[in-house]
């Protein structure tokens, strides 16, 4: 099975600087899609940012990229400009094009504060 | 669309009960799946469908939990006999079956076992 690990349970940014946070995975696949979601203190899991593995061009949502190296199995987030709102808990997520089942496979989270 | 819809949105029940938590998907995905969120353990997959029928239950943690989805636009979870530990919040989330397809995440439902 597919394992995604985020290394750092906990960052902090100061606001308007920018933070990264890390996700990186094992999979024996080449095609595949990579998500990060948000889940702020409602609980709500919100979709940030995707990217899919035969797409080279890293994508991007406003202040919310990726540093996609498929290479070295990396699928790390980047957050420009951070806000107060950007408060939350993130986790990386990986789906399999070939299985049929389609099953996301969740890193552990990395807890973000942002510092006035 | 009213997105993924669960209920109760908060449960407390006494250890032995019998606890059901509802799930509604948004219209038209046929991929469905349930998640338990605890601070030890994290997001935890527990059981996820494919057009109404179960893939993979690996995730679910003993006999006590069992899960239907006797159609497309509604799933339940029960576990019985509850525990204290099964406290935590679980989630439902629905896609569509291709793996572009984003999950969407359900409010989850804050169970609490005493």
């Amino acid at each position: 099975a597919q394992t995604v690990t985020q290394s750092q349970p906990e960052m902090s940014v100061q606001e308007a600087e920018t933070v990264t946070l890390s996700c990186t995975y094992d999979t024996s696949e080449s095609d595949y899609y990579l998500f990060w979601y948000k889940q702020p203190p409602s609980r709500q899991m919100i979709l940030v940012i995707r990217q899919e593995a035969y797409k080279q061009q890293n994508a991007t949502e406003n202040r919310f990229s990726v540093n996609f190296q498929k290479a070295a199995k990396s699928f790390s987030l980047k957050i420009s400009d951070s806000q107060l709102g950007d408060a939350a808990m993130y986790f990386c997520a990986y789906r399999s094009v070939l299985n049929t089942g389609n099953q996301f496979y969740f890193g552990t989270g990395t807890s973000l504060t942002v510092i006035p | 669309d009213a997105g993924v819809i669960q209920s109760p949105r908060h449960e407390v029940t006494e250890m032995g009960q019998e606890v059901t938590l509802r799930c509604k998907p948004i219209s038209g995905h046929n991929s469905l799946f349930w998640y338990r969120q605890t601070m030890m353990r994290g997001l935890e997959l527990l059981i996820y469908f494919n057009n109404n029928v179960p893939i993979d239950d690996s995730g679910m943690p003993e006999d006590r939990f069992s899960a239907k989805m006797p159609n497309a636009s509604f799933s339940t979870l029960k576990i019985q006999p509850s525990e204290p530990r099964d406290s935590a919040v679980y989630f439902c989330a629905s896609s569509l079956s291709g793996p572009a397809g984003e999950q969407y995440f359900g409010p989850g439902t804050r169970l609490t076992v005493t």
